[in-house]
C-alpha cells in the first residue's frame, strides 16, 4: 500500500529562520507535488516535481525531488508570517493521488 | 475563467438520504478527481476520472459513485449518507502531470 508521510506534522518557527519539512513516500513515483492550504481554505498548488534532481523555487520556498531515495524536500529560507499555512506533498504513481498528513507551519514574529 | 466551481458549499444531510455534489470546470482538462478532508488528515481520493466516460476508484470509494458524461462535469453521489461521510469534499482537475486545480470545498454534515 502506498503511504506517504511527511514531517514535521507541525511547525512552529520564528520570522527569519529556515527550515524544511520532508516528504516520504512508499512506492516508485516520478511524480511529485507540493501544495499549500490557508485555514478554511481550499488547496493551491505550489511545484510540481517530475523527476529525479528536479528543483524548483518560488519566492522563500524551494521543493526538491530525491526519487531513489523516495524523498521530497521543501525548504524554506528566511520564513516570514505570510508563509504560515499548512503544506501537503502528494504523489501519484499510477494516477490515484495520494497525499501527505500535512505540515502546520506557524511563523511567529 | 471561473476555475473549479463546487455546489452546495455547505449541506446537512439525514442519515439515509442521497445528494449529489456538483463538479464543473471550464479549462478543458482531462483529469478531474473527488477528494474527502477530515480534521487532522491529508486528502483522501474517492474516485478520478480521466477523461469523458472513464472513471475509476480512488483510496476510500465506499458509499459514493461518480460519472464523467462531459468533459466539463464531475458529479459525486452519496448513496446513502451516513455520519462517516461527515467531511469536507474537494473537487479538483489538471491536465495529466500538473498540478491539480482545486474547487472551494463542500462542508458536508451528515447528522
Amino acid at each position: 500500500e502506498l503511504k506517504v508521510e511527511q514531517n514535521p506534522l507541525f511547525l512552529s518557527m520564528q520570522e527569519g529562520k529556515n527550515y524544511t519539512i520532508y516528504c516520504n513516500y512508499s512506492t516508485t513515483s516520478d511524480r511529485l507535488y507540493w501544495y499549500r492550504q490557508d485555514p478554511g481554505k481550499s488547496l493551491e498548488s505550489l511545484f510540481v516535481l517530475l523527476s529525479n534532481g528536479a528543483v524548483k523555487q518560488e519566492g522563500r520556498l524551494m521543493a526538491s525531488l530525491d526519487t531513489k531515495a523516495r524523498l521530497s524536500t521543501l525548504h524554506i529560507t528566511a520564513a516570514v508570517h505570510d508563509l504560515s499555512a499548512t503544506y501537503f506533498c502528494a504523489v501519484d504513481p499510477a494516477g490515484d493521488m495520494r497525499f501527505g498528513a500535512g505540515t502546520r507551519l506557524t511563523v511567529k514574529p | 475563467n471561473a476555475g473549479v466551481t463546487q455546489t452546495p458549499k455547505f449541506q446537512v444531510l439525514k442519515t439515509g438520504q442521497s445528494m449529489t455534489l456538483q463538479c464543473a470546470q471550464d479549462m478543458n482538462h482531462e483529469y478531474m478527481s473527488w477528494y474527502r478532508q477530515d480534521p487532522g488528515m491529508g486528502l483522501r481520493l474517492i474516485h478520478y476520472s480521466v477523461g469523458a466516460g472513464i472513471t475509476d476508484q480512488g483510496e476510500v470509494p465506499n458509499g459514493y459513485n461518480v460519472s464523467r458524461s462531459t468533459t466539463e462535469d464531475f458529479p459525486l453521489r452519496l448513496l446513502s449518507a451516513a455520519p462517516s461521510q461527515t467531511s469536507v469534499y474537494f473537487c479538483a482537475s489538471s491536465y495529466p502531470s500538473s498540478g491539480e486545480f482545486f474547487g472551494q470545498g463542500t462542508r458536508l454534515t451528515v447528522v
